[in-house]
């Protein structure tokens, strides 16, 4: 089976606070690519990160930082010194690659509310 | 050029009748998908293509079809509309699995009454 797990529904943190969102996937394959979108308010979805299954290599462009850990098959975004901007849902995404048609299977979502 | 854009942006439109709503990209890519958003679901994908006249069924595509008679068009009809289809549809573009994801059109929201 495949499957995406945002277990926080909702987060709220006040401004300049680190804050954590978690994403466990399930596969049983071996090539994969896993990624975080953005919905702000206005509603479009903002790519953020791809990383594939042979990469575990932690990421960090700006506040924000990814977590790969494939042995708890999870993905966590952390984003630190949080910012009214970045209050949005977030979605965690797998993408296996065997099925070759790149499909994904979405987690579903976790609301950040950034408080001023 | 936003590259995919969505028609039409809102729809309101009466249980029973026919929708279809189009996706349109100028990016040449192969591969065109339709999900739709629901609270408490995430995004889920009710069909796909692979290229021209090649599509495939997603996990919610009952009630839906599909159409691709051109690279740059992707269209998704609601034979019958039902207010379970109320909800907001998106489309998205890749070029292959190494293109870095999808882009994502700015969704159409649709609501059935």
């Amino acid at each position: 089976a495949q499957k995406v797990t945002q277990a926080q529904t909702e987060i709220s943190v006040v401004e300049k606070e680190d804050v954590t969102l978690d994403c466990v996937y399930e596969t049983r394959d071996t090539t994969y690519y896993l990624f975080w979108y953005k919905q702000p308010p206005s509603g479009e979805l903002v790519f953020l990160i791809r990383r594939n299954s042979f990469d575990e290599q932690n990421e960090i462009s700006g506040r924000y930082s990814w977590n790969f850990q494939k042995s708890t098959s999870s993905f966590n975004f952390t984003i630190t010194a949080s910012q009214v901007v970045d209050s949005a849902v977030y979605f965690c995404a797998l993408s296996p690659l065997t099925s070759g048609t790149y499909k994904y299977i979405f987690g579903t979502g976790t609301r950040l509310k950034v408080l001023a | 050029d936003a590259g995919i854009t969505q028609s039409p942006r809102h729809k309101v439109t009466e249980t029973g009748t026919p929708v279809t709503l189009r996706c349109h990209q100028t990016e040449n890519h192969r591969y065109m998908y339709w999900y739709r958003q629901d609270p408490g679901h995430g995004l889920r994908l009710i069909h796909y293509s692979y290229g021209v006249k090649d599509t495939d069924k997603g996990e919610v595509s009952d009630g839906y079809s599909v159409s691709r008679s051109k690279t740059e068009d992707f269209l998704l009809t609601l034979e019958s509309a039902t207010s379970s289809q109320t909800s907001v549809y998106f489309c998205a573009i890749s070029e292959d699995w190494d293109s870095g994801g999808y882009t994502f059109g700015s969704g159409t929201r649709l609501t059935v009454v």
